[in-house]
């Protein structure tokens, strides 16, 4: 079975500071799909990056990285310098090759100016 | 950019009632998704569909249904609904990808209120 864990319910920093979440899963595939959204007060969910489990290179967007670690099932995503419009809650989520999409709880994260 | 639409944002209905909730796509994706969001436990998977008339359950099926007769439009329907559906429903669609999953892209939400 496939699981996601986001052990970081909530997340609350002053701006400017750096800030990491956790994503910690299992899967017994071999083959895998990790994906991060971002759910702004709004409610649409908004596509941050996709990996599939053969590509460990980590990756850097602006002020978005992720790293993502097969040894420790680990996917985590660092903002750094963090700005009040970055205040959402962000879902960590695993497919296996059927689309069977698997979120966490989701963290929010409050960014306070 | 795909665009995904839900048909309303929020919705109010009484217990027993039929519901339908619809979800349209402009972007000629062959799979589509609903799930529903509820505090705490993340975005949990109801339906999906790989093609027109074809459906296939997630892991919370009991108490909903659902109908894809055209390519672009895929309906949740709670046949009879209950509080304890009142939640916010999501829905996503996705390419089939020759390469593996592809990334679900999201509609707007509607927040459902079961009374």
């Amino acid at each position: 079975a496939q699981k996601v864990t986001q052990a970081q319910t909530e997340i609350s920093v002053v701006e400017k500071e750096d800030v990491t979440l956790d994503c910690v899963y299992e899967t017994r595939d071999t083959t895998y799909y990790l994906f991060w959204y971002k759910q702004p007060p709004s409610g649409e969910l908004v596509f941050l990056i996709r990996r599939n489990s053969f590509d460990e290179q980590n990756e850097i967007s602006g002020r978005y990285s992720w790293n993502f670690q097969k040894s420790t099932s680990s996917f985590n995503f660092t903002i750094t310098a963090s700005q009040v419009v970055d205040s959402a809650v962000y879902f960590c989520a695993l497919s296996g090759y059927n689309n069977d999409m698997r979120f966490g709880a989701g963290t929010r994260l409050t960014v306070k100016p | 950019d795909v665009k995904v639409t839900q048909s309303s944002r929020y919705l109010v209905k009484r217990t027993g009632e039929k519901v339908f909730l619809e979800c349209v796509q402009d972007m000629d994706h062959e799979n589509m998704f609903w799930y529903r969001q509820d505090p705490g436990l993340g975005l949990r998977l109801i339906y999906f569909s790989y093609d027109v008339k074809m459906k296939e359950k997630g892991d919370i099926p009991e108490g909903y249904s659902v109908s894809r007769e055209k390519k672009e439009r895929f309906s949740l329907i709670l046949e009879s609904a209950s509080t304890n559906q009142t939640s916010m429903y999501l829905c996503a669609s996705s390419s089939r990808g020759l390469a593996g999953v592809e990334t679900q892209y999201f509609g707007p939400g509607t927040r459902l209120l079961v009374l």
